[in-house]
């Protein structure tokens, strides 16, 4: 079946760092790339549409300049952390849509940012 | 707007109980309706799904029926085992194809 990996799965930094994550389909090309962040013992909130070569489109409330999404090809799109914070510290998914396949999204495992 | 609201967890039952988790919905149009599973470490997927109204989704031995009067889209499985432990979470799709959660519900089932 489709697989979609995110990298890396965590990572640890020093506020005021970037953090790169990155979303990849892994057999199948996706157009249109999701990110949701999810807290603690709750649901996830979708951050961001990532649409490949054009801008994304992000949820009312989510910081363009803080959370720089690409999505230079078809099977890539990456979340940057920009200045992050300790109240950046979440857990970090994406998923991408096979909208030709059976099955819709595929949610690649999550990433946690812990940030100092 | 669209929302979807679950049944808070968690929820612990025994081993080949039944399960029932409630989800409700509010969309405009004519949303499609899923419940995706997440297991410890690893990332959500797929259970099943409806694409319209009185359609039954099942997947695993759980269901779910569209219920378009009650807007609703409960997970009901006969006879749960300890390999299902693991949040649940409903959702749905409207138009932007982008999907709405709720909150999630941990299901802890013990032997």
């Amino acid at each position: 079946g489709a697989v979609v990996s995110q990298h890396p799965s965590w990572v640890i930094c020093k506020s005021g760092t970037s953090v790169k994550i990155e979303c990849r389909s892994l057999d199948f090309q996706a157009t249109t790339m999701f990110w949701y962040r999810q807290f603690p013992k709750q649901s996830l909130m979708l951050m961001a549409t990532s649409n490949e070569g054009s801008k994304a489109t992000y949820e009312q409330g989510v910081e363009k300049d803080k959370f720089l999404i690409n999505h230079a090809s078809l099977t890539l799109s990456t979340l940057t952390v920009t200045s992050a914070h300790p109240e950046d510290s979440s857990f970090y998914i994406c998923s991408a849509d096979d909208f030709g396949g059976p099955r819709g999204q595929y949610f690649g495992p999550g990433t946690r940012l812990l940030v100092l | 707007g669209n929302s979807v609201t679950q049944m808070e967890g968690p929820v612990t039952l025994s081993e080949e109980a039944f399960l029932t988790i409630n989800c409700t919905y509010t969309a405009t149009g004519y949303p499609s309706l899923f419940w995706y599973v997440q297991y410890p470490g690893e990332g959500l997927q797929l259970l099943l799904k409806a694409t319209k109204a009185d359609d039954k989704g099942s997947n695993k031995g759980f269901e779910a029926t569209y219920r378009k009067e009650t807007t609703s889209f409960h997970l009901e499985k006969g006879s749960v085992q300890v390999s299902d432990s693991a949040v649940y979470f409903c959702a749905l799709k409207g138009g932007a194809n982008n999907l709405f959660f709720g909150t999630g519900t941990r299901l802890t089932v013990i032997p």
